[in-house]
């Protein structure tokens, strides 16, 4: 079974620009959740959706946007980027219920 | 303050077992996870525990629960220098969302 899948790995971007990442989820998993991990800050949560509808969300500001398609992918979106956006950005899949979260291998942004 | 709590960094020499520390503080945790980080990479989840057992063991990972004190722990026996990443220690809740609540994660140094 395939795992989670992030795209792209690496991006660089420039203070200003928005950013469009990319997460396929374990096949029959239907909650996917996105979450941000910085040096100082560590992981913190961004937002869960499930079935197409975001369920939770985390802290984070209005620039900071999801989606997930019928298929169960999802693409989180970051407009006007800061420098502070600058991160690992990590997508995990579940079933939706309680049980184990797998992780993808995550998607590093530098804005420069 | 934090909803897991785990100390920053733990040093072990090779062949010794290396025990990783972990507080939490909602007592309606349904599972509690134990992932690991390795440079560059996503999370990977070794092991996770319910909340009704008191532990579980997989090769040579060992979870210990105390409920009663909100604490767990993750032992691993006969470290060895591929062991070396960040351990994170997770909660998801009854009730809740079920997106785990991770801690600030532990370094492990493993020294030869």
């Amino acid at each position: 079974k395939a795992g989670v899948t992030q795209t792209p790995r690496y991006l660089i971007k420039t203070r200003g620009q928005q950013v469009t990442l990319s997460c396929s989820p374990i096949s029959g998993h239907r909650s996917v959740s996105w979450y941000q991990q910085t040096p100082g800050q560590g992981l913190q949560f961004l937002f869960e959706y499930f079935s197409e509808t975001q369920r939770n969300k985390g802290n984070f500001p209005g620039r900071f946007s999801g989606r997930q398609f019928s298929n169960s992918r999802s693409e989180m979106n970051v407009s006007t980027l800061e420098l502070g956006d600058s991160a690992l950005y990590l997508c995990a899949s579940s079933l939706g219920q309680p049980s184990e979260a797998f992780f993808g291998q995550g998607t590093r942004l530098t804005v420069v | 303050g934090e909803d897991v709590e785990q100390s920053l960094f733990l040093s072990v020499r090779e062949g010794d077992s290396s025990v990783i520390n972990c507080t939490y503080t909602d007592s309606s945790s349904t599972y509690l996870y134990w992932y690991k980080q390795e440079p560059g990479a996503g999370l990977q989840l070794l092991t996770y525990i319910f909340s009704n057992m008191d532990m579980k063991q997989d090769q040579r990972l060992t979870v210990l629960l105390n409920k009663k004190d909100k604490h767990l722990s993750l032992r691993i026996a006969d470290t060895q220098t591929g062991d070396s990443a960040i351990y994170f220690c997770a909660e998801s809740i009854t009730g809740g969302s079920y997106i785990p609540t991770f801690g600030r994660g532990t370094s492990l140094i493993v020294h030869p």
